[in-house]
């Protein structure tokens, strides 16, 4: 099995909800990241995880709160977000961090705020 | 921060014709990865080539690394229509983050 799996795969809030991005990886992959790409640009590195602790943050707003519950998956929590924060969400999963290999992706959650 | 830079930006070409893609980078790092994004979906990792690399084949592939100048090129051979999609160099730097340049939007005219 090498898929990331990403669910939903579209979501629309408010700028008053509460939702949850959640993915899911079963090739037994320690290091986990979220990603955040707008259209017509290159994927931004958000968060990683790496054996389940966080262990990069790219000074992401608060309203962005990551979560790693076990090493199969990792969820991001959203609330209060802006307008600009609709884009399309990359959940990635590699061996280990440090010199790893390939990232694998899964196909994204579209996210749009209004 | 954006590690990497691509150019061409976009680029057109015939059925069965080259496409070589080029990449430059800022800080050290461990290796040099190439993805290919179809429109709206997720990336597809093609090859990586390790610091200590200069060249690397995989298929139709050919990546090359230059560390002295901190450069990186694609070629993607006998080019079919199915190549068509965009095209990312990721910089994984010894701070273990992969970081992505800004991508080459490849169109393939059959």
């Amino acid at each position: 099995d090498t898929e990331v799996t990403q669910t939903p795969k579209h979501l629309v809030m408010g700028m008053t909800n509460k939702k949850s991005l959640k993915c899911e990886q079963h090739m037994g992959h320690r290091a986990m990241y979220w990603y955040k790409q707008k259209a017509k640009k290159p994927p931004e590195l958000m968060f990683v995880y790496s054996y389940e602790k966080l262990s990069i943050n790219e000074s992401v707003p608060s309203r962005f709160s990551p979560e790693c519950p076990n090493s199969s998956l990792l969820n991001l929590h959203l609330h209060a977000l802006q307008p600009e924060d609709s884009a399309l969400y990359l959940c990635a999963s590699s061996l280990v961090t440090g010199s790893t290999g390939e990232l694998f992706f899964g196909e994204g959650s579209r996210l749009t705020v209004l | 921060s954006q590690q990497g830079e691509e150019d061409p930006q976009a680029l057109s070409i015939q059925e069965g014709e080259n496409a070589t893609m080029n990449c430059s980078y800022k800080t050290s790092i461990n290796n040099l990865q190439w993805y290919r994004q179809n429109s709206g979906r997720g990336l597809v990792h093609l090859i990586l080539i390790r610091s200590n690399e200069r060249e690397k084949h995989s298929g139709r592939l050919r990546v090359t690394l230059d560390t002295s100048k901190k450069s990186s090129s694609l070629l993607i051979t006998a080019s079919r229509a199915a190549d068509t999609a965009s095209y990312f160099c990721a910089a994984e730097t010894s701070y273990d983050k992969v970081i992505f340049g800004p991508g080459t939007s490849l169109s393939v005219i059959p």
